[in-house]
């Protein structure tokens, strides 16, 4: 399969704790974004890489998350200090351009819950 | 800014009628729009999207969906349901002219009767 990839597909942890999730786009995409996605609610825009420049990050992006694309290949998010609030599924989307249109391709995502 | 509005937070038809999903989108440019879906516990699976080279896009699965710019309008439809069309549906626009992130609607729950 040469779909987008995420690992873990589920993470359960304690507040406090940190979580990393990875994400492997598929192969020559240059963007690869992320989203978080709340229960009953639209997938809302977290951050983005153009190869490994990151190149915009949502104000929910708070100080305790990170995100990195070292190599301009795979992704990797962290959150620091999980509260219960970051209870969500995080999705990973990498993108290509066709006819002068990005399209945008999601992997299965990380399901998240902080107890 | 650019913005989508899906109508119904929920739709219900029987197997073998029509579906219509309602969007309206607000964009400051010629909008590129699409329509995606989520099965339970699934990530997002592209239906269609609008190009501009066409204002009826036909997508996946015998859906398509109609553009029109009078109207700011993106309703998807597909002639007759069936029960593996039960799923969430956005509409989705991007948020600016040179891509960039998306912008999803609330979402539609697509609910297919026997």
């Amino acid at each position: 399969d040469t779909g987008v990839s995420q690992d873990p597909r589920h993470k359960i942890t304690k507040r406090g704790q940190n979580v990393t999730f990875r994400c492997d786009p598929i192969s020559e995409h240059n963007r690869l974004y992320w989203y978080r996605q709340t229960l009953g609610q639209g997938p809302e825009f977290l951050t983005y890489f153009q190869n490994e420049a990151q190149l915009e990050k949502s104000r929910l992006l708070s100080d305790r998350f990170s995100a990195e694309r070292p190599k301009g290949s795979f992704s990797t998010l962290e959150i620091q200090r999980t509260e219960q609030g970051d209870s969500a599924m995080y999705l990973c989307a990498s993108s290509l351009w066709t006819s002068g249109i990005e399209t945008q391709y999601f992997g299965p995502g990380t399901r998240l819950l902080v107890l | 800014a650019q913005s989508v509005t899906q109508l119904d937070s929920h739709v219900s038809v029987s197997e073998g009628t029509p579906v219509l999903l309602r969007c309206n989108y607000s964009s400051s440019y010629s909008p590129s729009l699409f329509w995606y879906v989520q099965h339970p516990n699934k990530g997002l699976q592209l239906l269609l999207k609008y190009t501009s080279a066409a204002t009826l896009v036909k997508g996946i699965n015998g859906f398509e969906a109609e553009f029109k710019k009078s109207e700011t309008s993106f309703h998807l439809t597909k002639p007759s349901a069936h029960m593996s069309d039960a799923a969430e549906y956005f509409c989705v626009v991007s948020d600016g002219n040179q891509g960039g992130k998306l912008i999803f609607g609330q979402g539609t729950e697509l609910s297919v009767k026997p």
